[in-house]
């Protein structure tokens, strides 16, 4: 079966950086892409990026080139996702999910709030 | 990058109602269009992938259609459970870009 687990709930200050995980389950991780997608309270789905756990090559959406940085570990079948320089506007729930004919497997979300 | 335009943005619904809202592409997406279901402080649920096809175990009353840059997703003897929100997402290339979302309220 295969599962996407991803790490808890972060509270963090204005400025910081947080880095959350991805770990995979029940299928080959080096043989898809992960990707990373934004929800912030109440919006829709925004595309973050998505990674090739086999050589480490990312692909990023423009508006988050500056502040996402997706890595994965293929010892741990982990994928991370780095937020830098956080503002309130990164306050939102991050899903990593993995496409076979479409996005048919999710993480349950790692809801990072930005907050003095 | 390719703008996927959802409507309407709510709906109000009465259960068993049949239920059709849209999704419009700025560009020729062929049949690369899913569509998914998402309730309150859950992940996205595949319903529909590539336009038409209904992904394993989505009950029937869920069906897709349309291709090029207009599609329609369709519920049929709205549940209440159905009354949550749903996304279209062009797939057919990176980056996919997801619509705006449907929000189906109780009428």
């Amino acid at each position: 079966e295969v599962q996407l687990q991803q790490s808890g709930p972060e509270l963090q200050r204005p400025g910081a950086s947080v880095k959350l995980s991805c770990k995979a389950s029940g299928y080959p991780f080096t043989e898809y892409y992960m990707y990373w997608v934004k929800q912030r309270p109440k919006q829709g789905l925004e595309l973050i990026g998505r990674i090739d756990p086999e050589d480490g090559s990312t692909d990023y959406v423009e508006k988050f080139k500056n502040k996402a940085t997706l890595t994965a570990d293929t010892s741990s079948n982990t994928a991370y996702m780095q937020l830098s320089s956080l503002t309130s506007e990164d306050t939102a729930t991050y899903f990593c999910a993995r496409r076979v004919a479409a996005f048919a497997y999710w993480g349950q979300g790692a809801l990072v709030t930005v907050s003095s | 990058d390719i703008v996927m335009t959802q409507s309407p943005t709510s709906m109000s619904i009465s259960v068993g109602d049949r239920v059709t809202m849209n999704c419009k592409a700025s560009q020729n997406v062929g049949s690369n269009v899913d569509w998914y279901q998402q309730k309150t402080g859950q992940s996205p649920k595949l319903l529909i992938y590539k336009a038409s096809n209904r992904y394993t175990g989505v009950p029937d009353r869920f069906t897709g259609s349309g291709s090029g840059t207009d599609f329609t997703f369709t519920i049929s003897n709205m549940q209440a459970e159905d009354l949550v929100v749903y996304y279209c997402m062009k797939s057919n290339s990176y980056p996919n870009t997801f619509g705006g979302g449907t929000k189906l309220e109780l009428k």
